[in-house]
């Protein structure tokens, strides 16, 4: 049973950076060729992709967050990891990891999904 | 990019069947075979309830269904059960740079 677990600081200040990481178990993220991805959703609001990554280090970032993501993978631990620089309250919101349900395609339809970690930008 | 067009709120009594549509454009809905309809509870992650616009993945309810026309996609939920009281978001594959494009919510309330 694949499983995600998103970790990181619950409260991060304004123009400093968004770290999280999510932990996955019950598969490994270097084979089955699928991509692994950040989803959020702004307290009382709909989703929003952040961006995917492939176990090889191949990206895909939404255009609106590209000049502040960085994700990368650490085979070894099992994870990947999403950054987020020079945050503002709007970047307020619930943090999925997710991973799709066809191996190969990034975006088409997210099967897996950590329980979601609060990230709150304050000061 | 726009957000996919959702109505607010549907509602219906148990046993009956509700639908919601997802309208977008001929840039992502229109386009390609790629709609998917998401399940949330308040205070829980989203569950995919059907992908590639038709397709269910296992273990959901074949009280679940899903369609396409033109640029409107459709989700039916049949046999409405206290259980289906949710948020439901679509999603679709989009040619623009976002890649995808999620709805705007619509309230499932079962009556």
């Amino acid at each position: 049973q694949l499983q995600l677990q998103e970790s990181g600081p619950g409260l991060v200040k304004p123009s400093e950076t968004l770290s999280l990481t999510c932990t996955v178990s019950g598969a490994s993220i270097s084979s089955g060729g699928y991509y692994w991805g950040w989803i959020r959703q702004p307290p009382g609001r709909g989703l929003e992709w952040i961006g995917s990554i492939y176990h090889s280090g191949s990206t895909y970032y939404n255009p609106s967050l590209k000049s502040r993501v960085t994700m990368s993978v650490d085979t070894s631990k099992n994870q990947f990891s999403l950054k987020l620089s020079s945050v503002i309250a709007a970047d307020t919101a619930v943090y999925f990891c997710v991973r799709p349900a066809v191996a190969g395609t990034a975006v088409r339809s997210f099967q897996y999904w950590g329980q979601g970690t609060l990230v709150s930008v304050s000061s | 990019q726009s957000a996919l067009t959702q109505p607010a709120s549907v509602s219906g009594s148990p046993g009956q069947s509700i639908t919601i549509s997802c309208t977008g454009t001929s840039s992502d809905v229109g386009g390609y075979k790629y709609v998917s309809w998401y399940q949330q509870h308040p205070g829980k992650a989203p569950r995919l309830m059907i992908y590639e616009v038709t397709n269910r993945p296992s273990g959901v309810s074949n009280r679940f269904s899903g369609s396409k026309s033109g640029n409107t996609a459709s989700l039916t939920i049949s046999g409405l059960q206290a259980e289906d009281e949710a948020d439901y978001y679509c999603s679709s594959y989009t040619n623009s740079g976002t890649l995808v494009v999620f709805g705007t919510g619509t309230k499932v309330t079962v009556l």
